[in-house]
């Protein structure tokens, strides 16, 4: 089975400034797609972004880009110009093409946006 | 916007004792999900329905955890008897069929204590 980790339990980054938040998975597959998804406390998970394997463009939304390295199955999520509103628990997860289209979820980074 | 709606929010039972949680997916939303998050963790698929039909269910502890989705729409899962492991929140998602593009949108959650 497809494994995905977060090495970072806990981030913290100052107001306006950038963070990254990192993740490594393992899979045999050659096409799936990644997506990092944002739960705020005591609220329901929402798609921040996504990557589809097979395109070499890393994707963007706004703040939020992912830099995305296939051969290392590195995965990272770079937030700039941080705001308080950031403040969630992050996770990283992955979607098999096959076995159904079933997510695989890290287990979290926790990232607080320090005033 | 549309949501995917889940009730109870929270739920308080003893162990041996039966208990349902009910979601609502998103009007149109072909494919459904159950997940558990135990705290710390990241969600773990326990069920994905396709329409009625369940197409992954290989997680589903079936000695005691069923899930059904009669008409296609709704969908409850239940617990009998409850343990004190399956404290956890249960998260219900959809998205608009299987496809590995679909965006999956998730509800507020069921955060379930079993004393």
């Amino acid at each position: 089975a497809q494994t995905v980790t977060q090495s970072q339990p806990e981030m913290s980054v100052q107001e306006a400034e950038t963070v990254t938040l990192s993740c490594t998975y393992d899979t045999s597959e050659s096409d799936y797609y990644l997506f990092w998804y944002k739960q705020p406390p005591s609220r329901q998970m929402i798609l921040v972004i996504r990557q589809e394997a097979y395109k070499q463009q890393n994707a963007t939304e706004n703040r939020f880009s992912v830099n995305f390295q296939k051969a290392a199955k590195s995965f990272s999520l770079k937030i700039s110009d941080s705001q308080l509103g950031d403040a969630a628990m992050y996770f990283c997860a992955y979607r098999s093409k096959n076995t159904g289209n079933q997510f695989y979820f890290g287990t979290g980074t926790s990232l607080t946006v320090i005033p | 916007e549309a949501e995917v709606a889940q009730s109870p929010r929270y739920k308080i039972t003893e162990k041996s004792q039966a208990v349902a949680f009910w979601c609502d997916p998103i009007s149109g939303h072909a494919t459904l999900y159950w997940y558990r998050q135990i705290l710390g963790q990241g969600p773990e698929l326990l069920v994905q329905f396709q329409d009625e039909s369940v197409v992954d269910d290989s997680q589903l502890p079936k000695d005691r955890f069923s899930a059904e989705r009669l008409k296609g729409v709704d969908s409850t899962l239940k617990i009998q008897p409850a343990e004190l492991g399956d404290s956890a929140m249960y998260l219900c998602a959809s998205s608009l069929d299987t496809a590995s593009t679909d965006t999956q949108y998730f509800g507020p959650g069921t955060r379930l204590t079993v004393l």
